[in-house]
């Protein structure tokens, strides 16, 4: 089956400044790839997604590439502010599937 | 936006007893799941459901767990005899169709503490 690993765990940056979170996947059939974001005690919830007949897409400060040669695809958050201190975590599935794997998440923490 | 929705948010339960998790997909779907995510790890597949029927299942979804959607609406979770370690948030999910990658949307979660 699939396996995700994303890393790193834990990602403290200073207000303003870009945070990169990186993924890889196992199974090379997989071509949606989503990112959700999860606050404390709250649900996951979709930032971007991304399908893998596309390298790149972006929704204001965050972006999301992917290397399907590779196995990998990464989260960009651009100028980050407090509020997008969470849990961020990336999931990949396939077309025909109808389960998403998730990584294992990475806690990002914005210090304002 | 329509969402997910599941009840109760906090369902505390003793060991050995039965509990059932209750959700309301978004009512245009068509595929939905169960997830769980033990405190501080990740989120994990149990079971999705279409057609009124199993589609996949993870090899955590034992024989007791049972999955229903038993009206046009609810779609619930059935653990039969709960165990210490079935302790764990319970996320809800829904998708409209499969094939090109349509959005998962997930419901706010029961927290299930089995003591």
């Amino acid at each position: 089956g699939e396996n995700v690993e994303q890393h790193p765990s834990t990602l403290s940056v200073q207000e303003g400044d870009s945070a990169v979170i990186k993924c890889t996947y196992s199974d090379s059939a997989s071509n949606y790839f989503p990112w959700y974001k999860q606050e404390l005690g709250k649900r996951p919830q979709l930032i971007i997604d991304i399908r893998s007949n596309v390298g790149e897409k972006k929704d204001q400060r965050i972006a999301v590439t992917l290397n399907k040669t590779a196995k990998h695809f990464s989260l960009h958050i651009t100028e980050t502010q407090p509020e997008d201190s969470a849990v961020y975590f990336c999931a990949a599935s396939r077309g025909s599937a109808r389960q998403l794997t998730f990584g294992s998440g990475t806690q990002l923490t914005v210090l304002p | 936006e329509p969402e997910v929705t599941q009840t109760p948010s906090h369902q505390v339960t003793q060991m050995g007893q039965e509990v059932i998790l209750r959700c309301v997909p978004i009512s245009n779907h068509l595929y939905f799941y169960w997830y769980r995510q033990i405190l501080g790890q990740k989120v994990e597949f149990l079971v999705s459901f279409y057609n009124n029927e199993i589609s996949e299942k993870s090899e955590i979804f034992d024989d007791q767990f049972s999955v229903e959607r038993p009206d046009g609406s609810n779609f619930t979770l059935k653990i039969r005899s709960t165990k210490l370690e079935d302790s764990a948030m319970y996320f809800c999910a829904s998708r409209m169709e499969l094939t090109g990658g349509s959005p998962l949307h997930f419901g706010n979660g029961t927290r299930l503490t089995v003591t």
